[in-house]
């Protein structure tokens, strides 16, 4: 079973379109996050969620939307693709906000190609 | 804005070589953390270790922490082929800020057979 689960795991799309992410996660956690990752490794936070509540909101383009139904998932969408927005996107969960004292459980990530 | 930053970028050693990885930060931080990041995967916790705590080990795994020096270091022992991955601390972002943690950029390990 895995735990942290997104998909698509490759999305290749053209700017200008509007595309989402889903998440889900089956460990109970309270928690999710969606990050970051550029093409030189870099992985920054985006959002955060606890208990369907956004708690971090990193001065991310308002393109970007996250939206949390129920805790177990976080679906990121994104609206008016721009070619900075290639890099991978993985969402991550963890049992309590605290993230500095706890352990994070990431997906797989999703590769995001705009062309 | 990054606190841990790794050193070096880049590291090959021989399978069964020891490997040392170095993270720095800026900040004072409450705990420091090391992930694992195989090529195409998800990050991987590996360890934890307090402020006030100086050493821990998991396996063949050893972490220090000189709060002191604002430095850790991941030793991996007899390393494998398996062990080929990128590493990342993470640190908290500073007292009363532990509701997030902030990546540095990796260390790219790779193992030679």
């Amino acid at each position: 079973d895995t735990a942290v689960s997104q998909t698509p795991k490759y999305l290749v799309t053209q700017m200008g379109n509007d595309k989402s992410i889903k998440c889900e996660q089956n460990l109970g956690h309270d928690t999710m996050y969606w990050y970051k990752q550029d093409s030189k490794k870099f992985l920054k936070i985006m959002f955060s969620y606890n208990n369907k509540e956004l708690i971090i909101n990193e001065t991310v383009p308002n393109r970007f939307s996250p939206k949390s139904p129920d805790k177990a998932h976080l679906n990121l969408h994104i609206n008016s693709l721009e070619l900075g927005d290639s890099a991978v996107y993985f969402c991550a969960s963890s049992p309590r906000a605290l993230l500095g004292d706890t352990e994070a459980f990431f997906g797989q990530g999703t590769r995001l190609t705009v062309v | 804005s990054q606190q841990g930053e790794e050193d070096p970028q880049a590291l090959s050693i021989q399978e069964g070589e020891n490997a040392t990885m170095n993270c720095s930060y800026k900040t004072s931080i409450n705990n420091l953390q090391w992930y694992r990041q195989n090529s195409g995967r998800g990050l991987v916790h590996l360890i934890l270790i307090r402020s006030n705590e100086r050493e821990k080990h998991s396996g063949r795994l050893r972490v220090t922490l000189d709060t002191s020096k604002k430095s850790s270091s991941l030793l991996i022992t007899a390393s494998r082929a398996a062990d080929t991955a990128s590493y990342f601390c993470a640190t908290d972002a500073g007292w009363n800020r532990d509701d997030k943690i902030i990546f540095g950029k990796g260390t790219r390990l790779h193992i030679l057979p």
